[in-house]
């Protein structure tokens, strides 16, 4: 079956400008995770949803990020005013149940801001 | 300090060799262990789970020492597919993932 998709897998943004990160996660997957990964590191948790409720956001790095998933299922993690340090790899991850569960990771967007 | 950490390699060695890789963690309260591969430019992906009584997966074994807060993962008759970067991963509670930096191993004929 799909596995978690995320779009776009490129975005090259310039400093000051705002992006809009997408996450379908797999179909009936009740919890969502975002991440972020810098280069030669792993990745570092973000925030997490669990159905449309956002019960842990205490990764996001500044009040620039932003993250939704109004209808709990499709995410969008927004970042404001973009800065060179944003620059990135953005993974999302998605679990069927709401603990304990394997997590299944999408792609990736990898966003370079210039 | 890190909350997993592991030596970032890389490891080089030939095909057939036995590769040991080994984290620490500094969370006593961690309460599930993973080692995640994560190939170039790709997503990371589910290797297996560690269990404190060690558990093994064909030439993967995974083992937890929650006294010194120590996990390795053993490698053996290593094939060039092997090559790739190899996460330690603990979890605080049950969602959120917490990484090392990873550990780069590279396979060669």
């Amino acid at each position: 079956g799909a596995g978690v998709s995320q779009s776009p897998r490129y975005k090259v943004a310039k400093r000051g400008q705002d992006v809009a990160l997408r996450c379908d996660p797999i179909s009936g997957h009740v919890s969502l995770f975002w991440y972020q990964q810098a280069l030669g590191q792993g990745p570092e948790f973000l925030t997490y949803f669990q159905n449309e409720a956002q019960l842990d956001k205490s990764g996001l790095p500044s009040d620039r990020f932003f993250a939704e998933r109004p209808e709990g299922s499709v995410s969008t993690l927004k970042i404001q005013r973009t800065q060179q340090e944003d620059s990135a790899v953005y993974l999302c991850a998605s679990t069927l149940a709401e603990a304990g569960e394997t997590q299944y990771f999408g792609p990736g967007t990898r966003l370079l801001v210039l | 300090r890190k909350e997993v950490e592991q030596d970032p390699g890389p490891f080089n060695v030939p095909e057939g060799a036995t590769v040991a890789f080994n984290c620490t963690y500094s969370n006593s309260a961690s309460q599930s262990f993973f080692w995640y591969r994560q190939d170039c430019r790709k997503e990371p992906k589910l290797l297996m789970s560690v269990y404190s009584s060690g558990n093994e997966d064909g030439r993967f074994t995974a083992q937890l020492n929650r006294a010194s807060q120590y996990i390795s993962l053993l490698i053996r008759d290593s094939k060039l597919s092997d090559s790739a970067t190899y996460l330690c991963v603990v979890s605080l509670g049950f969602q959120k993932l917490v990484f090392g930096t990873g550990t780069r191993l590279l396979v060669s004929p």
